[in-house]
């Protein structure tokens, strides 16, 4: 079955360091595969995304890459702020039972101090 | 701001109680989705609808009720829950079903504390 793996967290940073989170996946076919954020006390927003391999998904400074070779789709930003501060989770989608549906890792808390 | 209107976003009730939950979003998706969330972990997908038509049931219990009115909208009906029923409940929507590359889109949902 399919599954993604992030790396455990929290990642606690100081304001405009560079961030890097860790995801990993196992999938049949080609899924897409996206990044979704959720701050404290709301759901989950979209990051960013990417259909196929060695597309870059990008939003707000944030960057991943999806690397088939590698099965990888790690987050970066190149400096980070207080208000990134936020539950991240790295997700696929795949089929089941002839419908789309996600599967999203354990999700990554990152805190970033000013 | 959500694109996807969940309502009421905290909601206490008792083990005997009945209460609904209430999703609607006006993006045209005809895919919508309940999520069950417990504290610092993931969503787990509850249900599917696609086309306004029960497609997936992941083994929810029944006193769990979904029902979808019309394509906007997305209930879920609770009676008798557990207290290991408390948690945020997200409804989501996508373009389409099959459609692998539409993102889901994610309400702010609705967080639940049976007593």
């Amino acid at each position: 079955g399919n599954s993604v793996t992030q790396m455990e967290g929290p990642v606690t940073l100081s304001e405009e360091a560079f961030l890097t989170i860790n995801c990993t996946y196992t999938a049949t076919g080609y899924p897409s595969l996206f990044w979704y954020v959720q701050y404290p006390g709301e759901g989950l927003q979209l990051l960013l995304k990417a259909t196929k391999a060695d597309d870059k998904g990008s939003n707000k400074g944030f960057e991943a890459t999806y690397r088939k070779e590698t099965t990888s789709f790690h987050l970066e930003k190149g400096s980070v702020q207080v208000s990134d501060s936020a539950v991240y989770f790295c997700a696929l989608s795949g089929m089941n039972s002839g419908y789309s549906t996600l599967t999203f890792g354990k999700g990554t808390m990152l805190l970033v101090s000013p | 701001d959500t694109e996807v209107t969940q309502t009421p976003k905290h909601l206490v009730m008792g083990m005997t109680n009945k209460k609904s939950l209430k999703c609607e979003q006006h993006m045209g998706h005809r895919a919508m989705y309940w999520y069950k969330q417990k504290a610092k972990k993931p969503p787990e997908l509850m249900f599917v609808y696609s086309y306004e038509k029960l497609s997936i049931n992941e083994s929810v219990p029944s006193r769990f009720s979904p029902e979808c009115p019309n394509s906007s909208l997305l209930n879920l009906h609770l009676h008798a829950l557990q207290p290991e029923d408390s948690a945020l409940y997200l409804c989501a929507s996508s373009q389409d079903r099959g459609e692998g590359m539409k993102p889901q889109h994610f309400g702010d949902g609705t967080r639940l504390s049976i007593l």
